[in-house]
């Protein structure tokens, strides 16, 4: 139990174009998700905080407008990187959590912009 | 801020057992502490937690000091499989707290 899938797991897309990102908790229903991005050899950085139904709540220095965070339901939550660039290329992941402690993370998203 | 330091690296012969240190001085009463791991490339995976108590399960034993200020991660049999970056993480128990990760320990396994 307790899976997350995120798809796709790895994208190309070019300078200027937008990408979408979709998290889901396939056996559960997630109160909330998170979303992290991990740059090569360094740790996962917490970007934002999504409940669903209200809008998600930012870290210092990640621009809500730039990357859209939609979460529709109890098991989809969607990242939206916009006019993406170069320096967006990175290794994006979504947890989810049921109100527990536990956080159960997907395997991750790729992001190659050229 | 990551609220735990670690030690960046450490080697362990396969079969042996892998101990991993975390200190976590400033941990308040009711946060606890969680281990994750990331294997190249892919999203953490959950280990284990704890709050006061040592703890054991399928994958590994969290040993907590008496004044909570540290723990070890036992790994009792490391396999090659095991190689990747172990994260120590203190939070309240909590799914709205999201989890902050430090720059953990990169634990290689050596046959």
């Amino acid at each position: 139990g307790a899976v997350v899938s995120q798809h796709p797991s790895r994208v190309i897309c070019k300078s200027g174009t937008s990408v979408k990102i979709e998290c889901r908790s396939l056996d559960f229903q997630a109160t909330t998700m998170f979303w992290y991005r991990q740059f090569p050899k360094q740790s996962l950085m917490l970007m934002a905080t999504s409940n669903e139904g209200s809008k998600a709540t930012y870290e210092q220095g990640v621009e809500k407008d730039k990357f859209l965070i939609n979460h529709a339901s109890l098991t989809l939550s969607t990242l939206t990187v916009t006019s993406a660039h170069p320096e967006d290329s990175s290794f994006y992941i979504c947890s989810a959590t049921v109100g527990g402690g536990e956080q159960y993370f997907g395997p991750g998203t790729r992001l190659t912009v050229t | 801020d990551a609220k735990t330091t670690q030690p960046p690296s450490m080697d362990c012969a396969e079969g042996r057992a892998a101990n991993l240190p975390c200190n976590h001085s400033t941990i308040s009463g009711n946060e606890y502490v969680y281990w994750y791991r990331q294997i190249h490339s892919q999203g953490p995976q959950y280990i284990i937690h704890g709050l006061k108590n040592n703890e054991t399960n399928e994958m590994a034993s969290l040993i907590i000091t008496e004044d909570r200020k540290s723990s070890t991660l036992i790994l009792p049999h490391a396999t090659l499989r095991d190689t990747a970056v172990y994260y120590c993480i203190v939070r309240l128990f909590s799914g709205n707290t999201p989890l902050v990760f430090g720059k953990g320990t990169r634990l290689s396994v050596i046959a």
